[in-house]
């Protein structure tokens, strides 16, 4: 049991390029979201899916797309990347609402 | 914006020591959690308190909540130095889920 599996955990980007954070997870968790986290700002909701096939905006979804078209897997897209998106990302998967979170250990990017 | 806030954003004690932690939010909530994260990692659930709730106990923490302050207590007894983290409080706002800011913990030996 993996948990929450979150790939790279590491990455530095040119701005205007594109790329996508994966997320699985193998709990069988209805509930997937993504948050990005910055010094000082405690962690941000981008996009959320209560299930496959539905998802919805957070607080911070400009420039981020998401699709979740298994219950497994929730990947984050950052479509032109900007330094403005330099943060820590986590990957969390709930079984269902209202219940606790499991977190992934995160991807940190950088935006040059 | 629709994050909790926590009280301190620091808090430094000898080890033994009770830390507490308060938290507040703007709006409705189903249940509120708290959270600890350990320098470079990912955040690990402690506790869950549903809004019907008012005190719950999980070894040594304790958690109170106060709907009609829209706040919430973290109470860590005899603290430790494996303790050192920063705690976030979460709001479960009906499918939206909302950290604050932290507060930044340190257990000296």
């Amino acid at each position: 049991n993996a948990g929450v599996t979150q790939t790279p955990k590491f990455q530095v980007l040119k701005t205007g390029q594109s790329m996508t954070l994966q997320c699985a997870q193998d709990m069988n968790h209805e509930y997937m979201s993504w948050y990005r986290q910055d010094p000082g700002m405690g962690l941000r909701l981008i996009h959320y899916s209560v299930g496959a096939g539905i998802t919805d905006q957070g607080e911070v979804p400009n420039g981020y797309n998401v699709s979740r078209s298994t219950t497994e897997d929730f990947p984050l897209r950052l479509l032109s990347a900007a330094p403005s998106q330099t943060s820590v990302y986590f990957c969390a998967s709930s079984l269902n609402r209202g219940g606790g979170y499991t977190f992934g250990s995160g991807t940190r990017l950088t935006v040059v | 914006s629709q994050q909790g806030e926590e009280d301190p954003q620091a808090l430094s004690i000898q080890e033994g020591e009770n830390a507490t932690m308060n938290c507040s939010y703007k709006t409705s909530i189903n249940n509120l959690q708290w959270y600890r994260q350990n320098s470079g990692r990912g955040l690990v659930h402690l506790i869950l308190i549903r809004s019907n709730e008012r005190e719950k106990h999980s070894g040594r923490l304790r958690v109170t909540l106060d709907t009609s302050k829209k706040s919430s207590s973290l109470l860590i007894t005899a603290s430790r130095a494996a303790d050192t983290a920063s705690y976030f409080c979460a709001t479960d706002n009906f499918n939206k889920f909302y950290f604050g800011s932290g507060t930044k913990l340190n257990v000296k030996p």
